[in-house]
């Protein structure tokens, strides 16, 4: 069974930093782009970032662009997001999902994260 | 254009057929997914590519395409398909991905 964890999400300052990861197992995870996707409370889902199954590509959003890294071990079957400079409206369920194909969609969704930034 | 448009809301009676649409000029390229979320959960996708359906959905759930516009099809609606609907595809750029803005489903 494919399963998506997410964990590190909770309560920072704005201008603070925070480590998501989300461990992946059922799956050759070494064989799929995978993507973070975020969702603010009851707003829409706003895609954030994508990693290139050998981390050759990486793409952010324009919104978080600069301020956030993502990157992946294959070897621990996890991928990560480093999440910094975090502003209030980066407040949010941020969920990992994986990559069918190129063009395919994201087929695997974990539960989430919540991140809240506040002071 | 990096944009997906969708309409806020739709209704459907129950059991009667409803078609969600989705417009952005990337649509012109790339086919749409869609994804089906209820309130608390993670998104579901439901209908990828030219037509195609995940295992476990609904036969009932259809996907297509028409110039700029995709569409997700629900043919005899049920009370569980009362939802937040996201359509999905690569921008222009083929490099990034964008979501729609959502439709709200309401089955009556």
């Amino acid at each position: 069974e494919v399963q998506l964890v997410e964990s590190g999400g909770g309560l920072v300052k704005p201008g603070g930093s925070l480590r998501l990861s989300c461990a992946a197992s059922g799956f050759t995870f070494q064989n799929y782009n995978m993507n973070w996707v975020r969702q603010a409370p009851g707003k829409g889902l706003e895609w954030v970032s994508s990693i290139s199954s050998r981390s050759s590509y990486k793409y952010y959003a324009d919104s978080v662009k600069g301020r956030f890294t993502i990157s992946r071990d294959n070897a621990k079957n996890s991928l990560y997001l480093q999440l910094n400079s975090l502003r209030a409206d980066d407040t949010a369920i941020y969920y990992c999902a994986r990559e069918y194909t190129s063009s395919s969609g994201f087929d695997y969704w974990g539960q989430g994260t919540l991140v809240t930034v506040s002071s | 254009s990096s944009e997906l448009t969708q309409d806020p809301a739709v209704s459907v009676a129950l059991g009667q057929t409803v078609s969600i649409t989705c417009q952005g000029d990337s649509l012109r390229i790339y086919y749409a997914s869609w994804y089906q979320q209820k309130p608390g959960q993670a998104p579901v996708l439901v209908t990828y590519g030219e037509n195609s359906r995940p295992s476990g959905i609904p036969k009932r759930f259809s996907g297509s395409k028409s110039g700029n516009t995709a569409s997700l099809t629900i043919s005899g609606a049920q009370a569980e398909d009362e939802a937040d609907y996201y359509c999905h595809s690569r921008d222009s750029s083929g490099d990034h991905w964008v979501f729609g803005g959502g439709t709200k489903l309401t089955v009556l």
